[in-house]
């Protein structure tokens, strides 16, 4: 069964800071991955998806994600924070052959001045 | 495009009442799947239907009753409110059969009483 585990409900960094959102997935078939992000009071937006082709995912807002499948981690990086990248971020996995989604807990972003 | 709409944005219920979330899609998609998300919980999966004329169980259907009006449209309906459905929930429409991204809807948050 696909599973997705997020390391850190929150995580705070300066402005200007690396970014780094840990997500670790199970499945028993190869994965399609997603990191979604939600601010306040809104739906969740599509930062990038892992569907089997290149491995290093870029995605919108600087983020990109490397998909690594001995460690079955899809890490959401960014080099430098902004303070509008302070929103709560989801990564997911697909379920085929409907493609339900399974998500993790959430992780929020803070980012300090 | 509007993308996908979901009616209302917020509304508050009394145990026993019962009441329909509308959401409707304009992006011609197959998939529509309806979640509610809790905090720390990330969001489940309630009910999906994978093309018009089906529907299925998700992770938590358990009080929730849906009905795949047409193409377009996609309701969830709580026909006796209790507090634990206490939530946001959130509609989202996918293409088939190459695209594996979900378009989600704004939300709706409804608090039962």
């Amino acid at each position: 069964a696909q599973s997705v585990t997020q390391l850190g409900s929150h995580v705070s960094v300066s402005e200007g800071a690396l970014v780094l959102l840990r997500c670790n997935y199970s499945s028993s078939v190869p994965p399609y991955l997603f990191w979604y992000v939600q601010y306040p009071n809104q739906g969740l937006q599509l930062l990038l998806k892992y569907t089997s082709a290149a491995t290093l995912v870029k995605g919108i807002n600087g983020f990109e994600a490397e998909f690594k499948k001995s460690e079955t981690s899809f890490h959401l990086t960014k080099p430098s924070a902004h303070m509008r990248d302070a929103a709560e971020y989801f990564c997911a996995v697909s379920v085929p052959p409907t493609d339900k989604l399974i998500f993790g807990t959430g992780t929020r972003l803070q980012v300090f001045p | 495009n509007a993308g996908v709409t979901q009616t209302p944005k917020f509304q508050v219920l009394k145990t026993g009442q019962s009441m329909t979330l509308q959401c409707a899609q304009d992006m011609n998609h197959n998939s529509m799947y309806w979640y509610r998300q809790d905090p720390g919980m990330g969001l489940r999966l309630i009910y999906y239907s994978a093309s018009e004329g089906t529907t299925d169980k998700g992770e938590v259907p358990n009080g929730y009753n849906v009905s795949r009006l047409n193409k377009r449209e996609f309701s969830l309906r709580l026909e006796s409110a209790a507090p634990s459905q206490t939530s946001v929930y959130f509609c989202a429409s996918r293409t088939l059969p190459t695209s594996h991204e979900q378009f989600f809807g704004p939300g709706t948050r409804l608090t039962v009483l």
